[in-house]
């Protein structure tokens, strides 16, 4: 399985955070994985945001802290998944990944990872 | 949340010697801890699982251990490829938390 990710690095303040994880050698609507998007930064480490995945229909899961500005939606014709994160603020500068979930729950393998500023 | 706490934070030691790093929760989460190494410019890696089970191709040199809420991975003898930055992360709870990681640098 490989992720690749893909999307700006620079983002506006109050403006939306949208990045895709393209995924090869499983599918986003199979069902055995989950499909997490999880970001890192100096001040706050690394921390879980979200994830979505297939059990006959679509489960979504994100971080209380964030769930009324974040929304993770599955491609299927594009075997992908998206991060979208609305009114960014600085504090959400961050390098974000994707990775995956399977049945036991530990991440591997992870996207390489996006930059993502927000400054205006 | 799950608390999870790495210590210590740095860890100086030279090729050869055996690494000990410690990852606390701030409640029990049995067996469900991982270990990731990171290093400078690439995403986290996993090695460890299950708290002790070694990711496929993981040398032998690296163990882990522990449940509940104490946990420790070690390296039994360090490699010039060793030397990176290490993560707990436990996924008994939501939500998923991660350690704030333990440097493991040449000394």
């Amino acid at each position: 399985v490989q992720l690749q990710q893909s999307g700006p690095g620079l983002v506006k303040p109050s403006q939306t955070l949208s990045l895709t994880c393209a995924i090869s050698g499983d599918s986003v609507s199979g069902n055995t994985g989950a499909w997490n998007w999880i970001r890192q930064s100096p001040t706050r480490g690394l921390e879980w945001l979200g994830r979505t995945y297939y059990r006959s229909k679509w489960f979504y899961d994100y971080t209380l802290s964030m769930k009324s500005r974040i929304t993770i939606n599955p491609d299927t014709s594009k075997n992908q998944f998206s991060l979208q994160l609305n009114s960014v603020t600085p504090e959400d500068t961050a390098v974000y990944y994707c990775a995956r979930d399977g049945p036991g729950n530990w991440f591997d393998p992870w996207g390489q990872g996006t930059l993502v500023t927000v400054s205006s | 949340e799950v608390v999870m706490t790495q210590s210590p934070a740095t860890l100086s030691l030279s090729p050869g010697e055996r690494a000990t790093l410690s990852c606390r929760a701030s409640q029990s989460v049995s067996s469900s801890l991982a270990w990731y190494q990171q290093k400078p410019g690439q995403a986290p890696r996993l090695l460890i699982y299950g708290a002790s089970a070694r990711a496929t191709g993981l040398p032998a040199r690296f163990s882990g251990s522990g449940s509940g809420t104490e946990f420790t991975l070690t390296i039994s003898s360090l490699e010039s490829e060793d030397f990176a930055v290490y993560y707990c992360q436990q996924y008994n709870n939501w939500p998923r938390t991660f350690g704030q990681g333990t440097k493991v640098e040449i000394k």
